[in-house]
């Protein structure tokens, strides 16, 4: 199976700021990486698909990068909105894996 | 718009059975593979199972196979989950997901149903 590790596990970052999160594959997964964004009590979305792809209707300010092993998802200017648990998903091969999260805090 | 509408969740003991259903509308529900994804309380996710859209072929996470059946009947636009065999791990809000493109990655989810599993 691929293990994928997301770091950090949580952020504090305040409004304004730039945020990465980190995901790292336990083995090649090419670009076969989507990344979700979940609030509490609700169900994940769909941020970004083929590591750097935007699925329609997300904000810019979200982008994401890598292939191979090392993929990142950036926000650029962090929204009151975007504090949220964020996780990565390869989809290389099954079974179907994601990292463990990134909480996003107010800092 | 896409509306997955998840039921058949509750409190079951060790041991038991239940099943979940999951009622799809807003897209040709016999063209996309279909998965389900679940969250045990306060953790990550875990994805399922999955199966595609015409159920020639599925396949499960280690954790369940052999104790959990995915199936769809595309008549009536719905996937069902079967559970055998519950453990007290077994324990998690279950997202029926509809995968996009290829079907391996996720852009539609259900609101979820809770499986409690305890004696």
């Amino acid at each position: 199976d691929i293990q994928m590790t997301q770091s950090p596990s949580t952020l504090s970052a305040s409004v304004g700021d730039r945020v990465t999160i980190a995901c790292r594959a336990s083995q090649s997964i090419s670009s076969w990486l989507a990344w979700y964004q979940q609030k509490p009590g609700q169900a994940p979305k769909l941020l970004i698909y083929k590591a750097s792809s935007l699925e329609s209707g997300v904000p810019s300010r979200f982008s994401g990068s890598g292939s191979g092993t090392e993929f990142t998802l950036t926000i650029t200017s962090l929204q009151p909105d975007d504090f949220a648990a964020y996780y990565c998903q390869q989809y290389d091969s099954y079974p179907l894996t994601f990292g463990g999260g990134t909480k996003v805090e107010i800092k | 718009q896409v509306h997955l509408v998840e039921s058949g969740g509750g409190v079951v003991q060790p041991g038991r059975s239940l099943r979940l259903s999951c009622a799809a509308s807003g897209f040709t529900f016999s063209s996309f593979g279909m998965h389900w994804v679940r969250q045990a309380p306060g953790n990550g996710l875990e994805w399922v199972a999955f199966i595609r859209t015409d159920g020639s072929n599925e396949f499960y996470a280690e954790s369940v196979k052999g104790r959990i059946t995915i199936s769809r009947d595309n008549s009536k636009n719905t996937l069902y989950l079967q559970m055998s065999s519950l453990r007290a791990e077994d324990t998690a809000v279950y997202y029926c997901v509809k995968g996009k493109a290829m079907g391996y990655y996720f852009d539609y989810w259900g609101q979820g149903t809770l499986v409690t599993v305890s004696s």
